[in-house]
C-alpha cells in the first residue's frame, strides 16, 4: 500500500502547550488528508481534514498545515489538554479507501 | 453521518477454525471497506467491500483466507478463515458516503486465536 509517514510515535505535552503531529507523502494522486483521533477501545473518529487546494484548515483548537510542493502535513494542537491524550493518525486517499500513517500516541499531563 | 454496528465486539478462537464478523449500517453507503489493526498500531486496509460483486483485496490479503459479502448497501461481513495465533488483532468496518468523503468506523471486533 502507498505509504503515509507519521511522526513522532509518541508525543509528551504538558497542558496548555501545542502538539505537533507531522505526516509525508509520496502519492502526488492523494486528494484527500483527514486526521483521526482513536481512544483505547473505540474506532477512529474524524478530527479534521483537508484537500490540497488550501494551506490551512482551522477547526477550534486543532489546524491542519499543508504544504503541496513538499508533500507534507501537520496537525497542531493549540492549548492542549488532558482530554486530548489518545493516538492520533493522519490518512489520505486518491477517492478510495483511507491510506493510515503509523499513528502517534498524545500524552498531555496535567 | 453513519452508524455502525459491528458484531461479535470481540472473541477468543482456537486456531484453524473460522470466524465470521458482521456490519450493520443504518443507512445506505456506497463504499464499505475492512481494516485491520494490531494491538498499538496502524490501521491496515484488507479489502473493498463492493456491493454484489467480489470484493477488492489489498497486497498480502486474499480472498481464500479473508472471505468478504456485501449483499446489499447496508451490511456486509468479514470472515477470517482458518485461523492461526497470527490473525489475532482488531478487525474494523469502515463506511463513506462518497470519494473523499469522512470514513465512519465501527468499534472493531477484537479476535484472540489460542
Amino acid at each position: 500500500q502507498q505509504q503515509v509517514k507519521q511522526s513522532p510515535q509518541s508525543l509528551i505535552v504538558q497542558k496548555g502547550g501545542i502538539s505537533i503531529i507531522n505526516c509525508a507523502y509520496e502519492n502526488t494522486a492523494f486528494d484527500y488528508f483527514p486526521w483521526y483521533q482513536q481512544f483505547p477501545g473505540k474506532g477512529p473518529a474524524l478530527l479534521i481534514a483537508i484537500r490540497p487546494d488550501v494551506s490551512e484548515k482551522k477547526e477550534g483548537r486543532f489546524t491542519i498545515s499543508f504544504n503541496k510542493s513538499a508533500k507534507q502535513f501537520s496537525l497542531h494542537i493549540m492549548d492542549s489538554q488532558p482530554g486530548d491524550s489518545a493516538t492520533y493518525f493522519c490518512a489520505a486517499s486518491a477517492g478510495t479507501a483511507l491510506i493510515f500513517g503509523k499513528g502517534t500516541t498524545l500524552s498531555v499531563s496535567s | 453521518s453513519a452508524v455502525i454496528s459491528q458484531k461479535p465486539s470481540r472473541d477468543i478462537c482456537q486456531r484453524g477454525t473460522s470466524l465470521t464478523i458482521q456490519c450493520q449500517v443504518d443507512s445506505q453507503v456506497t463504499m464499505m471497506f475492512w481494516y485491520r489493526q494490531q494491538p498499538g498500531q496502524s490501521l491496515t486496509l484488507i479489502a473493498t467491500a463492493n456491493q454484489g460483486s467480489e470484493a477488492t483485496y489489498e497486497s498480502g490479503f486474499v480472498i481464500d483466507k479473508f472471505p468478504i459479502s456485501r449483499p446489499n448497501l447496508t451490511f456486509s461481513t468479514l470472515t477470517v478463515s482458518n485461523m492461526s495465533p497470527e490473525d489475532s488483532s482488531i478487525y474494523l468496518c469502515s463506511v463513506q458516503q462518497g470519494q473523499n468523503t469522512e470514513a465512519f468506523f465501527g468499534q472493531g471486533t477484537r479476535l484472540t486465536v489460542v
